[in-house]
């Protein structure tokens, strides 16, 4: 069975800073990865996706994610965060077609950025 | 990006009662539409996928009998709480995927949360 593990559950940091948010899966087949954002009082809405060609990934408001296919891992990073940034990120992924696109989220990382 | 909306998005019940919540696509066809439980500080559980036309697939200790889903049209999925009861109490939340390109991410509604009391 599919699985996302996050290896943050709260991050803080201070406007400018550098951010990564850690993601793992379990899922011996091809996948398609995702990040999901949820600002405050807003629904979940996509950062970024990953399903195939160039690794690294950009996604809106200067994110970018790097799939590393021999760690399982599709990590998150922002050069330089903003208050705006503040907001919980989850990691997900599905195995496309072949598994119905059924999505499997992980727990879930809370970002909050000093201003 | 596609429009995913959901109603109602907060409701109230008395235990006993049943509780029907919407997901609708508003600008796409949706063949897939999934349905999450999120309950506080922690991420989404998948309850059940529900493709338009037949029955839905339910997760391993989602209860099909109090949690009823219905995948009528492509732009409507119902989520029906059963006789419901104060842990039942939860946010959920409606996703949907499909178009003419369909590319598996996920367009999400708002939200239901749901107070049993």
């Amino acid at each position: 069975a599919q699985s996302v593990s996050q290896h943050n559950h709260h991050v803080i940091l201070s406007e400018a800073a550098s951010l990564e948010l850690g993601c793992n899966y379990s899922y011996g087949g091809t996948v398609n990865l995702f990040w999901y954002v949820q600002y405050p009082g807003q629904h979940l809405q996509l950062l970024l996706k990953y399903f195939s060609g160039d690794p690294l990934v950009k996604g809106i408001k200067g994110f970018e994610a790097e799939f590393i296919k021999s760690k399982f891992s599709f990590n998150l990073r922002k050069p330089s965060v903003q208050w705006s940034d503040t907001a919980e990120y989850f990691c997900a992924v599905n195995a496309g077609r072949t598994g119905g696109f059924k999505t499997i989220f992980g727990a879930g990382t809370r970002l909050f950025v000093k201003a | 990006g596609a429009v995913v909306s959901q109603h109602p998005s907060w409701v109230i019940c008395k235990s006993g009662t049943s509780v029907k919540i919407e997901c609708r696509s508003l600008d796409f066809q949706a063949t897939t539409m999934f349905w999450y439980r999120q309950f506080p500080k922690q991420s989404l559980m998948l309850m059940a996928t529900s493709n338009e036309g037949s029955k839905a697939t339910y997760e391993q200790g989602v209860e099909k009998d109090k949690f009823l889903i219905n995948h009528a049209s492509l732009t409507l999925s119902t989520l029906t709480v059963t006789s419901a009861h104060p842990e039942d109490s939860s946010f959920y939340i409606c996703s949907a995927q499909g178009g003419a390109r369909n590319t598996g991410e996920l367009f999400f509604g708002e939200g239901s949360r749901l107070t049993v009391l």
